[in-house]
């Protein structure tokens, strides 16, 4: 995973809070994107960046925010946490090519609690 | 839209057999299809991918995979499984010439955990 790193590893948050988990790439990779991944509903795009200041939402975007002020930091906050965030959540790149075959480079993830 | 289907929830085998992991796609054109393996409290990794050309196609730690295009399948195999592969494994698809909202987005399958026993 090196080249991208998340942050926190490990957090847990009381409902209601406001929480931003990290997201910084070293490759100057344009895109970035948000998943979290739930038991038995594999990885889900919550957002993702086409490049610095350009966001659009994934499939579930609804609780969450993005900013990509910067191309290496893709942060997703939580405006108002709720158990059903509790979810591993993970950062992933990829460069920008027209019709690239290039795979996506993911960190290590954030596991979040909610309680 | 692409999908990606992965049959299986948990595969099963000994040690030193083979090990095969399902996955079906369903793209409108020529799909570019990979696999990746996400190892306990680590991200995914990157294991393979299909974009042309041979049909077989070799990755990392062994594994292997192969296309059937009439078979819509993109199915990963190995020929002696380690206890050391046990993993969560996911088939992600693109359809490059799709004009989804998602952009260069990968669709992932739902994953298939393999345990290797000893």
């Amino acid at each position: 995973d090196a080249g991208i790193t998340q942050s926190p590893r490990y957090k847990i948050t009381e409902t209601g809070r406001q929480v931003t988990l990290m997201c910084h790439q070293t490759w100057s990779h344009s895109y970035m994107f948000w998943y979290r991944q739930d038991l038995g509903h594999g990885l889900r795009l919550i957002y993702y960046s086409a490049a610095a200041d350009i966001t659009d939402k994934g499939e579930v975007p609804d609780g969450y925010v993005v900013s990509r002020s910067k191309t290496e930091n893709f942060p997703l906050t939580l405006e108002s946490a709720t158990r059903s965030q509790t979810s591993v959540y993970f950062c992933a790149s990829s460069e920008k090519r027209a019709r690239s075959n290039y795979g996506y480079t993911f960190g290590s993830g954030t596991r979040l609690t909610v309680v | 839209a692409q999908s990606v289907a992965q049959p299986e929830d948990q595969v099963n085998v000994a040690e030193g057999n083979p090990l095969t992991v399902k996955c079906t796609y369903s793209v409108s054109g020529n799909p570019y299809l990979f696999w990746y393996v996400q190892y306990p409290n680590r991200g995914l990794q990157f294991l393979l991918k299909y974009i042309t050309g041979d049909n077989l196609v070799k990755g990392s730690y062994g594994f292997e995979a192969e296309f059937n295009k009439s078979q819509t399948s993109f199915h990963l195999k190995k020929p002696s499984a380690l206890v050391s592969d046990s993993a969560l494994f996911f088939c992600a698809v693109r359809d490059p010439g799709g004009r989804d909202n998602y952009g260069q987005n990968f669709v992932f399958g739902p994953g298939t955990r393999l345990s290797v026993l000893p």
